[in-house]
């Protein structure tokens, strides 16, 4: 069974603090995609990063950085000096290769508020 | 690019009426996908189609859920009768592919049901 948690239901930061989204996922695929997606108050899902499995360097893109250890088991999404702008719900969530249809399993989210 | 498409963004029913929800997928991707998300939890998939084609429907409720995608492009998503536990926010989404394809998501369409 594929699972994704997200043990952190509501973070409250102010602005200008970084702050860390943590991720943890369970799979038995050895090949699996793992994804952050933003969901501002207007409801769309915006797509942040996507990684595979096999690719355990972090990345970072501008204020926003990513770091995956298959040893744990964890994508964590740090937010460095937060805005308000950043105010939303996030959610990991996890592909299998096994499950052949690039089904997505989504974490519980994790509402981030920034205040001014 | 425009993006995923999907109408009304809001619906209210009484339990027990039928509702439909429409989607419009970015061009040129053959995969679509249908999500509901309860208030406070992450989407869970419906239904998924590649082309006109259905490739996972295990969690779509079939005696009041159904969905097409007839010409392999826009899709309609149904349910009736409605009840109280179906409100919640009925997700888009679509793909250029499967597996290695990012999902990129409608804003979806917030279903009340009295």
């Amino acid at each position: 069974a594929q699972k994704v948690t997200q043990a952190q239901t509501e973070i409250s930061v102010v602005e200008k603090e970084d702050v860390t989204l943590d991720c943890v996922y369970e799979t038995r695929d050895t090949t699996y995609y793992l994804f952050w997606y933003k969901q501002p108050p207007s409801g769309e899902l915006v797509f942040l990063i996507r990684r595979n499995s096999f690719d355990e360097q972090n990345e970072i893109s501008g204020r926003y950085s990513w770091n995956f250890q298959k040893s744990t088991s964890s994508f964590n999404f740090t937010i460095t000096a937060s805005q308000v702008v950043d105010s939303a719900v996030y959610f990991c969530a996890l592909s299998g290769v096994s499950s052949n249809t690039g089904k997505l399993i989504f974490g519980q989210g994790t509402t981030l508020q920034v205040k001014p | 690019e425009a993006g995923v498409a999907q109408s009304p963004r809001y619906k209210i029913i009484e339990k027990r009426q039928s509702v439909a929800f429409w989607c419009n997928p970015i061009s040129g991707h053959a995969t679509l996908y249908w999500y509901q998300q309860i208030l406070g939890q992450g989407p869970k998939l419906l239904i998924q189609f590649q082309n006109n084609g259905v490739v996972d429907d295990s969690q779509l409720p079939k005696d009041r859920f159904s969905a097409e995608r007839l010409k392999g492009v826009d899709s309609t998503l149904k349910i009736q009768p409605a009840k109280l536990e179906d409100s919640a926010v009925y997700l888009c989404a679509s793909s250029k592919g499967t597996l290695v394809e990012t999902q990129y998501f409608g804003p979806g369409t917030r279903l009340l049901v009295l």
